[in-house]
């Protein structure tokens, strides 16, 4: 079974500028999360859809990041403008129900270096 | 809110040895998971405790959930190299839900 996908694996922007993360879950998984990690700390959650409809963005600073799953499939973050303190992975994650416990599986991430 | 705390934060230990990581939580949860992070890596699941009393056991590693005490626990028997990692424990922030709360990580190394 093929696992969560992630592109690019390393971004090096500089501050002001925009960037773009894309997730292709795993096949048939509805939920899809977006995960911050900076560096020396645990995950934190941005946003969680349930197929393509948002579930919680309580945590996504709206003025600058912006997600969609418009086709309840794969997914992209994007980040517009850029601050210093964005440094950070940002972890794609998928699970098949929502609600339940199942196991929440993480993709390896697109490290984003913002100078 | 919700604060999940680990402990120890950094733990070297020997080969051979047992230690445990503790995962204390701030509020009532059905479940906790436990992932193991190496370095430059994704998380990989490990446990998923959904119950109180549960207790789960892969290998050199067995989880335990005492939802009462609101305390996790990862103990590690006969410790080998590989699993020198980072472990998290997270809770759902609301029970039934699936909005992970992460603890800050107990960075192991496991020296030969």
């Amino acid at each position: 079974e093929a696992g969560v996908a992630q592109s690019p694996r390393y971004k090096i922007i500089e501050k002001r500028q925009s960037v773009a993360f894309w997730c292709n879950p795993i096949s048939g998984h509805a939920t899809l999360y977006w995960y911050q990690q900076i560096l020396g700390q645990g995950p934190k959650l941005l946003i969680q859809f349930q197929n393509n409809g948002v579930v919680d963005d309580s945590q996504l600073p709206k003025d600058r990041f912006s997600a969609e799953r418009l086709k309840g499939v794969d997914s992209t973050l994007k980040i517009q403008p850029a601050k210093l303190e964005d440094s950070a992975v940002y972890l794609c994650a998928s699970s098949s129900l929502r609600g339940a416990g199942n196991t929440i599986y993480f993709g390896e991430g697109s490290w984003l270096t913002v100078v | 809110e919700l604060k999940v705390e680990q402990n120890p934060l950094f733990l070297s230990m020997q080969e051979g040895k047992n230690y445990t990581i503790y995962c204390n939580y701030s509020t009532t949860s059905d479940r906790l998971y436990w992932y193991r992070q190496d370095p430059g890596k994704s998380l990989e699941s490990l446990f998923v405790l959904l119950s109180n009393g549960a207790v789960k056991q892969e290998g050199r590693l067995m989880a335990s959930l005492d939802t009462k005490a609101r305390l996790s626990t990862l103990h590690i028997t006969a410790a080998v190299h590989d699993l020198s990692a980072t472990y998290f424990c997270a809770v759902p922030l609301i029970q039934g839900a699936q909005k992970l709360v992460f603890g800050q990580g107990t960075r192991l190394t496991i020296n030969p």
